[in-house]
C-alpha cells in the first residue's frame, strides 16, 4: 500500500539557518504530494503541494519538488525563522487510494532565536 | 467561507461512556474525511463520504465507531464503549476534486477526546 517515510525529529536550528527535511513515497500509482504544517495549538494547514513529477511547490519561502526518480519530495528553506517552529507532515494522495491523505509521522522544527 | 468547523474542541469521558462529535464541511466540497492523530504521530485515516455514501472505512475504525452523513452535509463520529486507547485528536477534512483530480483537503481544529 502506499506510505509515506520522514526524516525523525525534532530538528533544531539557528534562525537564518537553512532547512531540509527528508519525505520519501512508496505508491502504486501517481499520487499528488503535500507538505502540511501544525503550529502549536492550531490545525493543520496546507503549506504546498505538487501533483505531477518535476512539479515544484512553493510557499512562505518553503519549497519541494516532486522526484519521481527518488520518489522524494524533500521541504528546504532557505532562511528559517523562529516563527516557522511547528511540526511538518509529508503526505500523499492518489485515486487508487480513494484520494484519501497518507501522512508521515512528522517532523518537529525547533527554531532558536 | 468559514472553514472546516468541529465540536467539541474537547471532549473528556469516562470509559465506557459514548461519546459523538461534529464535523461541518466547506459548504461546496462533496467529500468528508475522518482522520485520528495520536500524540507524536501524523494522522491516520479512518473513513470518508463523498456526498452522504460511506465509500471507504479503515481497519482502524472497529465496530465500536460508526460514522455517518446523513445528508450530505454535516458528519458525525460516535464512539461507543469508549476505551482509553481511544484517546486522541479526531481530525475532519473536506476536499472537493479539483482539477487533474487533486485532492486538496483542508482539516478541521480537531476535537481532542481524553478518556479517563
Amino acid at each position: 500500500g502506499n506510505s509515506v517515510t520522514q526524516m525523525e525529529g525534532p530538528v533544531t536550528l539557528s534562525e537564518e539557518a537553512f532547512l531540509t527535511i527528508n519525505c520519501t513515497y512508496t505508491a502504486t500509482g501517481y499520487p499528488s504530494l503535500f507538505w502540511y504544517v501544525q503550529y502549536p495549538g492550531e490545525g493543520l494547514q496546507l503549506l504546498l503541494k505538487a501533483t505531477k513529477a518535476d512539479d515544484k511547490g512553493s510557499n512562505k519561502g518553503f519549497e519541494a519538488t516532486y522526484r519521481k526518480e527518488t520518489t522524494s519530495f524533500h521541504l528546504e528553506k532557505g532562511s528559517v525563522q523562529v516563527s516557522d517552529s511547528a511540526v511538518y507532515f509529508c503526505a500523499l494522495s492518489d485515486r487508487t487510494g480513494g484520494f484519501k491523505t497518507i501522512f508521515g509521522a512528522g517532523t518537529r522544527l525547533f527554531v532558536k532565536a | 467561507d468559514t472553514g472546516v468547523s468541529q465540536d467539541p474542541r474537547h471532549k473528556i469521558t469516562k470509559r465506557g461512556q459514548n461519546v459523538t462529535f461534529r464535523c461541518d464541511p466547506i459548504s461546496e466540497h462533496n467529500r468528508l474525511y475522518w482522520y485520528r492523530q495520536t500524540l507524536g504521530q501524523g494522522p491516520e485515516f479512518l473513513t470518508y463520504f463523498q456526498n452522504e455514501a460511506q465509500l471507504e472505512k479503515s481497519r482502524l475504525l472497529s465496530d465500536r465507531f460508526s460514522a455517518e452523513r446523513p445528508k450530505g452535509s454535516f458528519s458525525t463520529l460516535e464512539i461507543q464503549r469508549t476505551e482509553q486507547g481511544d484517546s486522541a485528536m479526531y481530525l475532519c477534512a473536506s476536499s472537493s476534486i479539483g482539477q487533474g483530480g487533486i485532492n486538496e483537503q483542508y482539516f478541521g481544529p480537531g476535537t481532542r477526546l481524553t478518556v479517563t
